[in-house]
């Protein structure tokens, strides 16, 4: 099984300043790893993902995250955030062998001020 | 038009009541699932289905109850709603097969049971 844990439940952050929101993951088997988005009265949509290769990912709109594997760890980060980034982001994983379903971390909701 | 739409998009029902929310996709995939959002809790999975004879509880499904009337369609009831069952819920989809598969999420539900 596998499970995800968010360190951080808020992250408000000052318009052009850097963030990183924190995610650790547990699980006894390989793994995909996971961050989605959700933007206000919207559903989740898929921001970036870690298959295999390249442990940093890069999504369009300038976010990047970095698998660790020693670390168990898959943080998010972007340099300079802009005020459309305000959302919530999940980090989910899921197994690379087996057909259970993606289990998401409890959420971090990131507050870009002005 | 949405490839993964929910109904309702808003429900407020009272205890005991049944209620059912549906969900349709366009995208052809064979897997499909019910999620449950609540703050500080993140994504909750209820139910799942890989095909249509096939139905698996997730995490939370006492008090739920799902039916998969087609690959396209795949419904939520709570047979007797209760009002710790107001969240907003969530269907997804994904592609069959081996290796890593993109969930694509529905709108959502909010339901409100008072």
């Amino acid at each position: 099984a596998q499970s995800v844990t968010q360190l951080d439940s808020q992250v408000p952050v000052f318009e052009e300043a850097p963030v990183e929101l924190r995610c650790n993951y547990s699980s006894s088997v390989s793994v995909y790893l996971f961050w989605y988005v959700q933007y206000p009265n919207q559903g989740l949509q898929l921001l970036l993902k870690y298959l295999s290769g390249s442990t940093l990912v890069e999504s369009i709109n300038g976010f990047e995250a970095e698998f660790n594997k020693s670390q168990t760890s898959f943080h998010l980060r972007k340099p300079s955030v802009h005020i459309s980034d305000t959302a919530e982001y999940f980090c989910a994983v899921g197994p690379r062998s087996g057909n259970t379903p993606l289990v998401f971390g409890k959420g971090t909701r990131l507050s870009v001020i002005a | 038009d949405a490839d993964v739409t929910q109904t309702p998009r808003n429900r407020i029902t009272k205890t005991g009541k049944r209620i059912m929310l549906e969900c349709s996709q366009t995208k052809g995939h064979d897997r499909m699932y019910w999620y449950r959002q609540d703050p500080g809790l993140g994504l909750r999975l209820i139910y799942y289905s890989f095909d249509v004879k096939d139905i698996n509880k997730g995490e939370i499904s006492d008090g739920y109850s799902v039916s998969r009337q087609a690959q396209a369609k795949f419904s939520l009831s709570l047979e007797s709603a209760i009002p710790n069952q107001t969240a907003l819920y969530f269907c997804a989809t994904s592609k069959a097969g081996t290796g890593w598969s993109e969930a694509f999420f529905g709108q959502g539900t909010r339901l409100t049971v008072v």
